[in-house]
């Protein structure tokens, strides 16, 4: 089975802050992956999928790159609604999660 | 706009099965291109899928739960549903429903996730 790191577990940042969150997949799995912001008590919001498609409606300020088994997932200019936990998922065989990462306020 | 919202028991007790239903509403599961999944939360941690269906009733699980999982289907009534059996504690968590695009993979719909507690 592919098996997904994310680095840092943990982030603490500002308002105004760039901020890049990086996902590794144990194997290739070319741009078969996604992102999802969650805030306590809720559902995951699809982010970004295909590595780099931004979902609709998301902000311009989330963007994504990467392929093979090295991701990111940048959030240009940090603001207060971003403050969650953000989650990879790869999309090349069963469609595993990554550990997450949470993104505190400073 | 695609909703899907959860259905079923908050409680269970060990070594019974833990049975879920969700239902779709603003678009048919028969309409082919997307998968309807099962993925639970436990407290405080991670996501992990638990297994998807298409509407024409094939099924993948996850290795690890396969044993234990039934995910089944009824277009008549736009819902699939969850079926766990042989659950401990360690099963409690939160359920959701989601919807997966088969051309790409991602989860684009969810419902809001329910608390199953598994407990005597």
């Amino acid at each position: 089975d592919i098996q997904l790191t994310q680095s840092p577990s943990f982030l603490s940042a500002s308002v105004g802050d760039r901020v890049t969150i990086t996902c590794r997949a144990s194997q290739g799995i070319s741009s078969y992956l996604a992102w999802y912001q969650q805030k306590p008590g809720k559902a995951p919001k699809l982010l970004i999928y295909a590595a780099s498609t931004l979902q609709s409606g998301v902000p311009s300020r989330f963007s994504g790159s990467g392929s093979g088994t090295e991701f990111t997932l940048t959030i240009s200019s940090l603001q207060p609604e971003d403050f969650a936990t953000y989650y990879c998922q790869q999309l090349n065989s069963y469609p595993f999660f990554g550990p997450g990462t949470k993104v505190d306020i400073k | 706009q695609v909703q899907l919202q959860e259905s079923g028991p908050g409680l269970v007790k060990p070594s019974q099965t833990l049975s879920l239903t969700c239902t779709v509403s603003g678009g048919s599961i028969s309409s082919g291109g997307y998968y309807w999944s099962w993925i639970r939360q436990h407290p405080g941690k991670g996501l992990e899928w638990i297994g998807y269906i298409y509407y024409s009733g094939s099924t993948y699980y996850n290795p690890s739960l396969k044993s234990r999982v039934t995910i089944s289907v009824d277009t008549s009534k736009n819902q699939f549903s969850l079926k766990l059996s042989s659950v401990t504690a360690a099963d409690t968590a939160v359920y959701y429903c989601a919807r997966g695009a088969s051309s790409s993979g991602r989860f684009d719909y969810w419902g809001q996730g329910t608390l199953v507690t598994v407990s005597s």
